[in-house]
């Protein structure tokens, strides 16, 4: 059973670039889709992009090409940057693989809180 | 694009059934099958409940139930049961640029 794990500084400075790892385990990272998607403090969800490790990618048009995701086949391990972050990108940030046929998330990590505070 | 709309809480006794509905458009929910619902506990991650509109992951009680007509989509829960309570977000497929909306969630109480 694929397993996934999040990881990452839990503060970031304004202006600055917020990264995250998610760490996956119990499968093979090349055999699926997988996405970030995140949550603010008492908000709903908020899906980011998704990526595969041929580096295929499609982004959420809202963050302006402030966001890259790739994945390190060699380290079984997903990557998130966000450029150039705000108040507004504080959230619980989650990793989650898309189930086959697609557009749904059938495993989810526990999830990461950011904090973006000077 | 806008967020799915859901409604902000539903609640019911235990034992009932409740219904919650989550309204897209013709270019999300109403052109697609690819509608996932998900429960979400406190301070957990969210769990998928139920995929391209009515199908369940295994291991999820048949208490849950999907459907859809024109541009809304709806998630039944009969025979409440006090661990039901949670938060339940709807998603839909919404073109290959959006790729998927969210909707805003609804918070189930559990008389």
């Amino acid at each position: 059973q694929v397993q996934l794990q999040e990881s990452g500084p839990g503060l970031v400075k304004p202006s600055e670039t917020l990264s995250l790892t998610c760490s996956v385990s119990g499968g093979s990272i090349s055999s699926y889709y997988w996405s970030w998607i995140r949550q603010p403090p008492g908000k709903g969800l908020e899906w980011l992009g998704y990526t595969f490790y041929t580096g295929s990618s499609n982004y959420n048009p809202s963050l302006n090409s402030r966001v890259t995701m790739s994945v390190d086949t060699s380290m079984n391990q997903l990557s998130l940057k966000l450029s150039s972050v705000t108040a507004a990108d504080t959230a619980v940030y989650y990793c989650a693989k898309i189930l086959q046929g697609g557009a749904s998330f059938d495993i989810w990590g526990q999830g990461t809180m950011v904090t973006v505070s000077s | 694009q806008s967020a799915l709309a859901q409604p902000a809480s539903v609640s019911g006794s235990p034992g009932q059934s409740i219904t919650i509905s989550c309204t897209g458009t013709s270019s999300d929910v109403g052109s697609s099958n690819l509608v996932s619902w998900y429960q979400q506990h406190p301070g957990k991650a969210p769990k998928l409940m139920i995929y391209e509109v009515n199908k369940r992951p295994s291991g999820v009680s048949n208490r849950f139930s999907g459907s859809k007509s024109g541009n809304t989509a709806s998630l039944t829960i009969s025979g409440l049961q006090a661990e039901d309570e949670a938060d339940y977000y709807c998603c839909s497929y919404a073109g290959s640029t959006t790729y998927v909306l969210f909707g805003g969630g609804t918070k189930l109480t559990v008389l």
